[in-house]
């Protein structure tokens, strides 16, 4: 198993554009979700899935699109980038079920938006 | 109001002594969970050990054990015979099981750098 699998690991882009970034796993799992990470703030999700067709927002969804059209796949889109969204992001996935399921995270994406 | 409460932004430990790493919750679920997660400089997020909220016993992962007390929600990682390689950003994080989304999501805390020094 690859596990998660995030692309591309870094990325640069000026203030405007739009890009997705990818995230993929292979351990069947229900739920993925996307948190970004900023110094000094821990982990803050972004937006989550609890199944293929079925997405809803965490707690700082604004700039940011998601979709989830298999079991497998969740992109995160960046509709217009902002320098505020300078983060590293990851993608985590788990089973669903009880609360003690791990929650396994990809290697993470380090955006910079000029 | 934060829900987790990582007060330490920094510890320092010799090589082969004991460390804890502080963290305090908040919740009003009776049925919940802890989890502690290693970010070394290359920044993966490694999961290190996990207690549910109903466990009698502290989790314990080889050198790793989660000091759990439930009256004063707190639940403080403790790294045994500090290795070198331990320097990293731990994270405190809870999932809680009941209110809208709150399954889904793991909140957590804004980290402790610890520095194991030879």
């Amino acid at each position: 198993n690859a596990g998660v699998t995030q692309t591309p690991k870094f990325q640069v882009l000026k203030t405007g554009q739009s890009m997705t970034l990818q995230c993929a796993q292979d351990m069947n799992h229900e739920y993925m979700s996307w948190y970004r990470q900023d110094p000094g703030m821990g982990l803050r999700l972004i937006h989550y899935s609890v199944g293929a067709g079925i997405t809803d927002q965490g707690e700082v969804p604004n700039g940011y699109n998601v979709s989830r059209s298999t079991t497998e796949d969740f992109p995160l889109r960046l509709l217009s980038a902002a320098p505020s969204q300078t983060s590293v992001y990851f993608c985590a996935s788990r089973l669903a079920g009880g609360a003690g399921n791990e929650q396994f995270f990809g290697p993470g994406t380090r955006l910079t938006v000029l | 109001a934060q829900k987790i409460t990582q007060t330490q932004p920094g510890m320092f430990v010799q090589e082969k002594e004991a460390v804890t790493l502080d963290c305090t919750y908040d919740t009003s679920d009776q049925s919940y969970g802890l989890f502690w997660y290693k970010q070394p400089s290359s920044g993966e997020m490694i999961f290190l050990i996990y207690q549910g909220s109903y466990d009698e016993q502290n989790a314990t992962e080889g050198r790793y054990s989660l000091n759990f007390q439930k009256a004063r929600k707190s639940a403080n990682l403790v790294i045994s015979a500090s290795q070198l390689g331990d320097s990293a950003m731990y994270f405190c994080a809870m999932r809680e099981t009941k209110g809208g989304g709150s399954n889904y999501k793991l909140t957590f805390g804004k980290g402790t750098l610890l520095t194991v020094n030879p």
